[in-house]
């Protein structure tokens, strides 16, 4: 099972600033298969990012992903009030997906 | 547009089975395989599963083999998940989610409201 670990823990940050959260995986995700979500109190998760760094329908530009064999980054540039949320990474490239345990994104 | 409704709160004893139910519709369920992903109260994301809708294969995680089983019905565009030998643990959000791909299995994209389960005795 690949294993993914996400840091920070928590970011704290202020809306208009950037920011950056890692993932790294424990063995090489085949295909760059590795997905960011966001996540709301209350709510389901929506997806962010497929393959490194496709944007999903609807996903604003501000969002971007990158990073290749074990190291995958999300960036979001000028936050917005919106996007303080936990972000999880996710791994598809093997049979069985698998998450990170989260970056909680809060206000400073 | 295309939308997962799932079954309501399920309160459970230990050692019991339940069985959560996903509606789809906006679109044909036999299309897309459909995974399954639970979160225990404050905690992170864990994948169960998927279903392949059009024939009915799966695919489990290692640690549900055993005690999960995920079936279909096409006919009224239904999924399922039944958990069985219940233990306070498995006291969760359940989530059906849709994958992005059609015909193949890749991650989760739509997602269900999700269904709580509670485990108590």
């Amino acid at each position: 099972e690949i294993v993914l670990t996400q840091s920070p823990g928590t970011l704290s940050l202020s809306p208009g600033e950037g920011a950056t959260l890692s993932c790294r995986a424990s063995q090489s995700i085949s295909n760059n298969y590795l997905a960011w979500y966001q996540q709301k109190p209350g709510q389901a998760p929506r997806l962010l990012i497929y393959g490194a760094s496709n944007r999903a329908t609807g996903i604003p530009d501000r969002f971007s992903g990158s990073g290749s064999g074990t190291d995958f980054t999300l960036t979001i540039s000028r936050l917005e009030p919106e996007d303080f949320a936990v972000y999880y990474c996710q791994q598809y490239g093997s049979s069985r997906i698998t998450f990170g345990q989260g970056t909680r994104l809060e206000i400073k | 547009q295309v939308q997962l409704v799932q079954s309501g709160a399920e309160v459970k004893k230990p050692g019991a089975s339940v069985k959560v139910s996903c509606k789809a519709s906006g679109y044909t369920i036999t299309g897309y395989y459909m995974h399954w992903v639970r979160q225990a109260p404050g905690q992170g994301l864990e994948w169960m599963g998927w279903i392949d809708p059009n024939n009915g294969g799966t695919n489990y995680a290692q640690k549900f083999q055993g005690r999960v089983t995920m079936t279909r019905d096409t006919s009224i565009s239904t999924a399922y998940m039944e958990l069985s030998r219940l233990r306070s643990d498995d006291t969760a959000v359940y989530y059906c989610a849709r994958d992005l791909e059609v015909v193949t299995a890749t991650l989760p994209d739509i997602w269900g409201q999700g269904t709580m389960v509670t485990v108590s005795s």
